[in-house]
């Protein structure tokens, strides 16, 4: 069975600080890497990974690919508080019927 | 956005009762997505589409079934509504030929009593 797994599942964090969120997964026919912020409504799209070790970065926030040890990192630097969020994560894999599946989450406050 | 609006916003329906709700989609993508978000779960898949009147089962399409008449309208229909279908609805559309970038409607939160 395909698996996305989150964690931490909840972090809190005051502004200035850095955070590193993770997200690893075990699918069959792995294709792609997604990350999503959702606040308090529906999710919007940040960042999609194929390819190992190609850093991909908008403003505070970066993310990187590891597809040998299957897994990913979404970086934030300078937290604000309106990165507070939940952050989701999810793989499409690809094969006669794609799907994306997604993780649990990991909901970030950042507290002024 | 992608133009996505999701109809109703909220409802509440009692148990055994159907339900329909319609996802609408002005950018002309081709495909399109039922997902519902839970507590515990996260996001699953319910069904999807990849063209007019061409649709696919996702993980959990127990109960839901979809139709899709015309490329801006997708609809998901609970038969007969549980309350374990108590949860909220989020319709996406997909901007290329595979999964790429996704964009979520506002959801729909579905109570079932």
């Amino acid at each position: 069975e395909d698996k996305v797994v989150q964690s931490p599942l909840s972090l809190v964090v005051h502004e200035g600080d850095t955070v590193t969120l993770n997200c690893s997964y075990e699918v069959t026919n792995f294709r792609s890497l997604l990350w999503y912020k959702q606040e308090k409504k529906a999710p919007t799209f940040l960042f999609m990974l194929t390819s190992s070790g190609i850093e991909k970065k908008s403003g505070r926030l970066s993310s990187i690919l590891d597809k040998k040890e299957l897994f990913s990192i979404l970086n934030i630097t300078a937290t604000q508080t309106g990165d507070s969020a939940v952050y989701l994560c999810a793989v499409i894999t690809q094969g006669g019927s794609e799907k994306l599946v997604f993780g649990k989450g990991t909901k970030l406050t950042v507290n002024p | 956005d992608a133009g996505i609006t999701q109809s109703p916003r909220h409802k509440v329906t009692e148990t055994g009762t159907p339900v329909t709700l319609r996802c609408h989609q002005t950018e002309n993508h081709r495909y399109m997505y039922w997902y519902r978000q839970d507590p515990g779960h996260g996001l699953r898949l319910i069904h999807y589409s990849y063209g007019v009147k061409d649709t696919d089962k996702g993980e959990v399409s127990d109960g839901y079934s979809v139709s899709r008449s015309k490329t801006e309208d997708f609809l998901l229909t609970l038969e007969s509504a549980t309350s374990s279908q108590t949860s909220v609805y989020f319709c996406a559309t997909q901007t290329g030929p595979f999964f790429n970038e996704q964009f979520f409607g506002p959801g729909t939160r579905l109570t079932v009593l």
